[in-house]
């Protein structure tokens, strides 16, 4: 089955500098690769996701970019913000539904 | 619209004992879906729902039933706690070309 595996564990930027989380995958029939930011004591929040159809995504100050030759994807959070401090899960599927997590990173963004 | 509602969100169980997760959404979403969350395991599928009266299990249904009887709403039953099940507890639901919301999750403990 899909296994996904995220680093790192723990990320510490300043404010102002980018931040950079990444996955890999192993199904290569995976085809939908979302990412969540969860805040303490509240549940994930989508932030973000791609498709296999595409190379790279933006929104704002956030980006995922896939590589699905190297069966990777990465989270670009530029200009962060303490509000961007949160714990950022990836997430894996072939049909939307059966989502595979990675572990989690937990970024703390230092005024 | 209210999004996702779960109840309760604390509880403490009694190993042995059984209770039923509540979990409602009124955004009129075919898909729905139940997580738990352990720490430094990310989020593991239990069971997921792509309409009414369907259901199918996750990579983790043992110890868990569901049932879906109307599109809002998705319980999830415990046939017997173990202190195995303790973990946050998440529901989330979908529609066609979106990805999923989650509700704010029940903290289960298991004595």
């Amino acid at each position: 089955g899909e296994n996904v595996e995220q680093h790192p564990s723990t990320l510490s930027v300043q404010e102002g500098d980018s931040a950079v989380i990444k996955c890999t995958y192993s199904d290569s029939a995976s085809n939908y690769f979302p990412w969540y930011k969860q805040e303490l004591g509240k549940g994930p929040q989508l932030i973000i996701d791609i498709r296999s159809n595409v190379g790279e995504k933006k929104d704002q100050r956030i980006a995922v970019t896939l590589n699905k030759t190297a069966k990777h994807f990465s989270l670009h959070i530029t200009e962060t913000q303490p509000e961007d401090s949160a714990v950022y899960f990836c997430a894996a599927s072939i049909d939307t539904d059966k989502l595979i997590f990675g572990t989690g990173t937990r970024l703390q963004v230092f005024p | 619209n209210a999004g996702v509602t779960q109840t309760p969100k604390f509880q403490v169980l009694k190993t042995g004992q059984s209770m039923t997760l509540q979990c409602a959404q009124d955004m009129n979403h075919e898909y729905m879906s139940w997580y738990r969350q352990d720490p430094g395991m990310g989020l593991r599928l239990i069971h997921y729902s792509v309409g009414a009266g369907i259901t199918d299990q996750g990579e983790v249904p043992n110890g868990y039933n569901v049932s879906r009887s109307t599109t809002e709403d998705f319980p999830l039953r415990l046939l017997s706690a173990a202190p195995s099940q303790t973990s946050v507890y998440f529901c989330a639901s979908r529609t066609t070309g979106f990805g999923y919301t989650f509700g704010s999750g029940t903290r289960l403990t298991v004595v």
